[in-house]
């Protein structure tokens, strides 16, 4: 299986604070997406990174990639109550559109 | 644009029963995929499709079938259903052009099977 792992498993915040999370892979990648799911819902995607970049930044998150480790970190800062989800990063490969996702990071944020 | 819908929402399934799960989406994109997640776990692919007419399996494909008769309709059926597919299963949807995009999802369908 290629599916990847993320770190912690959960994550308890209050609110304004940052939250980090991390993903490990096993493969090679073409890109590494991470998605959002609030709970009963389906998937929401948060941002993408390609394998040739380092580092990427949308709104208040910050992503990062290391392919030499095949890992990654999502990083979001000044956490709101509205960001308490589950976190996953999924795993794609080159030529492809089939994602492989993590295991996921279930953060709460308490306000 | 609705995205991708899912229908049923929520399926009681008996053992050996068949099903349907509909997935639309109507954004015009080439690829849509079904997806199973059990707790504890992400999301595993089960089939998926590049275009009309086109599906392939992904990593768990076992007890189920699907077919792509047009860009905007990818039903997954389940032939004979077993308890280990009570999961919450999620359709989503890309496009293909020289890379891989974002995946839009639809609400899911959480499906028991007694």
């Amino acid at each position: 299986s290629q599916q990847g792992e993320e770190d912690p498993q959960a994550l308890s915040i209050q609110e304004g604070e940052n939250a980090t999370m991390n993903c490990s892979y096993k493969t090679s990648i073409n890109n590494l997406q991470w998605y959002r799911q609030n709970s009963g819902r389906g998937l929401v995607h948060l941002i993408l990174i390609r394998s040739n970049e380092r580092e990427k930044h949308s709104g208040r998150l910050r992503v990062t990639l290391d392919t030499s480790k095949k890992s990654s970190s999502l990083l979001i800062t000044a956490s709101r109550a509205a960001d308490t989800a589950s976190y996953f990063c999924a795993t794609g490969k080159t030529g492809a559109n089939n994602l492989f996702f993590g295991t996921g990071t279930r953060l709460t944020v308490i306000p | 644009n609705a995205g991708v819908t899912q229908t049923p929402k929520f399926q009681v399934l008996k053992t050996g029963q068949s099903m349907t799960l509909q997935c639309a989406q109507d954004m015009n994109h080439e690829y849509m995929s079904w997806y199973r997640q059990d707790p504890g776990m992400g999301l595993r692919l089960i089939h998926y499709s590049v275009g009309a007419g086109i599906t392939d399996q992904g990593e768990v494909p076992n007890g189920y079938n699907v077919s792509r008769s047009t860009t905007e309709d990818f039903p997954l059926r389940l032939l004979s259903a077993a308890p280990s597919q009570t999961s919450v299963y999620f359709c989503a949807s890309s496009w293909v052009r020289g890379g891989t995009y974002e995946q839009y999802f639809g609400p899911g369908t959480r499906l028991t099977v007694t």
